[in-house]
């Protein structure tokens, strides 16, 4: 079974710092590698994704590096703001398109 | 448009008992998905229903089903409901085939007591 490795557990970020969440993959036969945000009392909401024919994708303060070899991702949040404190998912499919395995979350928080 | 909808929000009850929960998709997805999140095991697949058939399972017992409409709204169940089935149930929607693009609800809050 897929297993999905995500790192920090949780992170604090000043104001306009950045903020680095990675992610660990086993395999996976589909190339599509999305970031999910969840704010309490919410369902994840698509942040960012990837298709791994490009090694970064960017989306205004939002970055997704990827590196297919070692089978890692990252999401990287520039000028963090306070906004931006909620959990962050990445995910994986598993066995088929709509199947996704998520990561255990990272809950970020951004201080003043 | 409108968003992934759930209903109810919050579910309280029994063990032993059972209960359905709703979910209507994005106009034009067909492609429903349902996920269980908990603060122990975080968010894992149920199923996903496409054109009303069942296309992909997780790993968790019989006692949970659902099925899709032809109008694309579906419903899980769960039966003999146990402590353990408290959880945040999460539906996600998309238009299927090849689009990754999925959309969740808010989700049905499910306590068992």
């Amino acid at each position: 079974q897929q297993q999905v490795k995500q790192s920090p557990q949780s992170l604090i970020v000043q104001k306009g710092g950045i903020s680095i969440i990675n992610c660990a993959y086993e395999n996976t036969a589909f190339d599509y590698f999305p970031w999910y945000q969840q704010f309490p009392g919410k369902g994840p909401a698509l942040l960012i994704a990837i298709r791994p024919d490009v090694s970064e994708k960017k989306e205004g303060r939002f970055t997704i590096s990827f590196n297919k070899s070692a089978k890692q991702f990252s999401l990287h949040i520039m000028d963090s703001q306070p906004g931006d404190s909620a959990t962050y998912f990445c995910a994986v499919p598993a066995g088929t398109a709509s199947k996704l395995t998520f990561g255990t979350g990272t809950r970020l928080q951004v201080t003043l | 448009k409108a968003g992934v909808t759930q209903t109810p929000r919050y579910l309280i009850k029994t063990r032993g008992q059972q209960v359905t929960l709703s979910c209507s998709p994005i106009s034009g997805h067909r492609s429903v998905s349902w996920y269980q999140q908990t603060p122990g095991q975080g968010l894992q697949f149920l199923f996903e229903y496409f054109s009303e058939t069942q296309r992909n399972k997780g790993n968790f017992p019989g006692r949970f089903s659902g099925r899709q409409f032809s109008n694309s709204r579906s419903e899980m169940n769960v039966s003999t409901l146990e402590l353990g089935d408290s959880a945040l149930y999460l539906c996600a929607s998309s238009f299927g085939g090849e689009n990754y693009g999925y959309t969740f609800g808010s989700g049905t809050r499910l306590t068992v007591v």
